[in-house]
């Protein structure tokens, strides 16, 4: 299994600034998947962040607004750019230790007032 | 790309009653099918999972998959106030590997009255 650790657990911001989301495993993973929730919805997938290259972005979600980076095996940051009180839900780092089961933090929940 | 969805969008049962919960899926060359349980205010976390046609049961719980009509399927007997909670259907496709990420459907709203 892999334990995710994030931070914030939570954040309340302005319109208009940028937040950063760091997520940290506790071993070297190869891909780290960012997820967005909206009050107990489904998942959204946004991006997926392997070590060294740009992150791939889902349909939706750009690298303007959602820039991710993925320094090394076991950290990523998602930062929220120009946050909007639409931004708001929570947002998971997510990865997995096989091809198959995927694990999650425990999740930043954004308030965008 | 693949599209996953559940149903219901929410249930409430019994105590003690079996909850059947849907997901149909898209993509034929899917591998992997499972069930995750989200609590409130929690992280979600895999319940359970299935390969390849047929039934699992652990415990209580019971997955079934048929690959063909694109289905799979939770069942839980006997149901607890503790199953109360959001219950997501993912699927991962064919190809990526460790770079595939899961997809998810929609969410099924699940309360047990005691």
């Amino acid at each position: 299994s892999v334990l995710l650790y994030q931070k914030p657990n939570r954040d309340i911001c302005q319109s208009g600034t940028s937040l950063k989301i760091q997520c940290v495993a506790d071993s070297q993973v190869v891909s780290m998947f960012w997820y967005q929730q909206f009050q107990e919805q489904s998942l959204m997938l946004m991006a997926t962040a392997n070590e060294g290259s740009e992150a791939t972005y889902e349909s939706g979600f750009t690298k303007d607004k959602f820039p991710i980076s993925r320094p090394n095996l076991t950290f990523s940051t998602l930062t929220v750019n120009n946050a909007r009180p639409g931004d708001s839900s929570i947002y998971f780092c997510s990865s997995r230790a096989d091809k198959y089961e995927q694990y999650f933090g425990p999740g930043t929940r954004l308030t965008v007032l | 790309q693949q599209k996953v969805q559940q149903s219901p969008e929410s249930l409430i049962v019994p105590e003690g009653a079996m909850t059947s919960l849907n997901c149909t899926f898209s993509d034929s060359a899917s591998q992997y099918f499972a069930w995750y349980r989200q609590h409130s205010g929690k992280a979600p976390k895999a319940l359970m999972s299935i390969f390849s046609n047929g039934e699992k049961e652990e415990g209580r719980f019971t997955i079934h998959l048929n690959k063909a009509s694109l289905h799979f399927s939770l069942h839980i007997r006997d149901s607890q106030p503790s199953d109360s909670a959001l219950y997501l259907c993912a699927v991962k496709g064919g190809p990526g590997g460790f770079a595939s990420a899961l997809t998810f459907g929609s969410g099924t709203k699940v309360i047990v009255l005691p």
